[in-house]
C-alpha cells in the first residue's frame, strides 16, 4: 500500500524557473514531512522538513506548503539552477521522526539552462 | 555522511548464496535502519533497530535478516540471495528526539549496489 504518493516521476525545469514537486499523504497519524535531496551515487540528505502545525516553511530558494486538510504537501524550488538537478523525495513519520519513515517514488529533477 | 560508512560498496553474486551487507556508525545513535531503493519504488524499509539486540521488520523484510550486537554496527543478511534482490541498499540513523520544537532526522550512508546474477 502506497501511503505517500509523489508526482511527478521527473521534472524537467528551466534555469531560474519554479520547480513544483507534489506529495499526498493517506494517514492522518502523520507528523513530520520531510524531504530528501539525492544526487547520482549519494545517499539521500535532509532537505528541508515540516510539521502539520505550520502551513509554509522556507529555507532559502527551498519552500515547503503543506495544506493538512487535503492531506497534501508540495515542495517549490525557486530560482532553479543546474546544481539542483537530482532525485527528490517526500516522506512522512509519526512521532516526529521518532517511528520509521514512509518515502514517496522519488522526482528526478532536471534543471536545464 | 554523518559518520556512517557501508561494506560492501558494490557486491555481485548468484543466485542462492549468502550475502552479508554491513553498516557501521561513529555517531552513537540508538536508532538504525536498512531501506533498499528501486527505479519506481523510492525507498522501502527492510528492517530497523531501535537499540543493541533489539529489532523489528519493515515492510519488505522477506529474505531478509538483521542483526545488532553493538550500537555502531548493523549487519544485513540476505540467507539465499535471489535476483529480485538486486538493488542499492541504504543504510540510515537516527537517534533520539531532542527536546523542544524539534524532529528526529535520519542520516543516510552512501549505499551498497547489490547484484545478484
Amino acid at each position: 500500500q502506497q501511503q505517500v504518493k509523489q508526482s511527478p516521476q521527473s521534472l524537467i525545469v528551466q534555469k531560474g524557473g519554479i520547480s513544483i514537486i507534489n506529495c499526498a499523504y493517506e494517514n492522518t497519524a502523520f507528523d513530520y514531512f520531510p524531504w530528501y535531496q539525492q544526487f547520482p551515487g549519494k545517499g539521500p540528505a535532509l532537505l528541508i522538513a515540516i510539521r502539520p502545525d505550520v502551513s509554509e516553511k522556507k529555507e532559502g530558494r527551498f519552500t515547503i506548503s503543506f495544506n493538512k486538510s487535503a492531506k497534501q504537501f508540495s515542495l517549490h524550488i525557486m530560482d532553479s539552477q543546474p546544481g539542483d538537478s537530482a532525485t527528490y523525495f517526500c516522506a512522512a513519520s509519526m512521532n516526529f521522526g521518532n517511528e520509521k519513515l514512509t518515502f514517496g517514488t522519488g522526482t528526478r529533477l532536471t534543471i536545464i539552462p | 555522511d554523518a559518520g556512517i560508512t557501508q561494506s560492501p560498496r558494490h557486491k555481485v553474486t548468484e543466485t542462492g548464496t549468502p550475502v552479508t551487507l554491513r553498516c557501521h556508525q561513529t555517531e552513537n545513535h540508538r536508532y538504525m535502519y536498512w531501506y533498499r531503493q528501486d527505479p519506481g519504488h523510492g525507498l522501502r524499509l527492510i528492517h530497523y533497530s531501535y537499540g543493541v539486540k533489539d529489532t523489528d521488520k519493515g515492510e519488505v523484510s522477506d529474505g531478509y535478516s538483521v542483526s545488532r550486537s553493538k550500537t555502531e554496527d548493523f549487519l544485513l543478511t540476505l540467507e539465499s540471495a535471489t535476483s529480485s534482490q538486486t538493488s542499492v541498499y541504504f543504510c540510515a540513523i537516527s537517534d533520539d528526539l531532542a527536546g523542544g520544537y524539534s524532529y528526529n532526522e535520519q542520516f543516510f550512508g552512501p549505499g551498497t549496489r547489490l547484484t545478484v546474477l
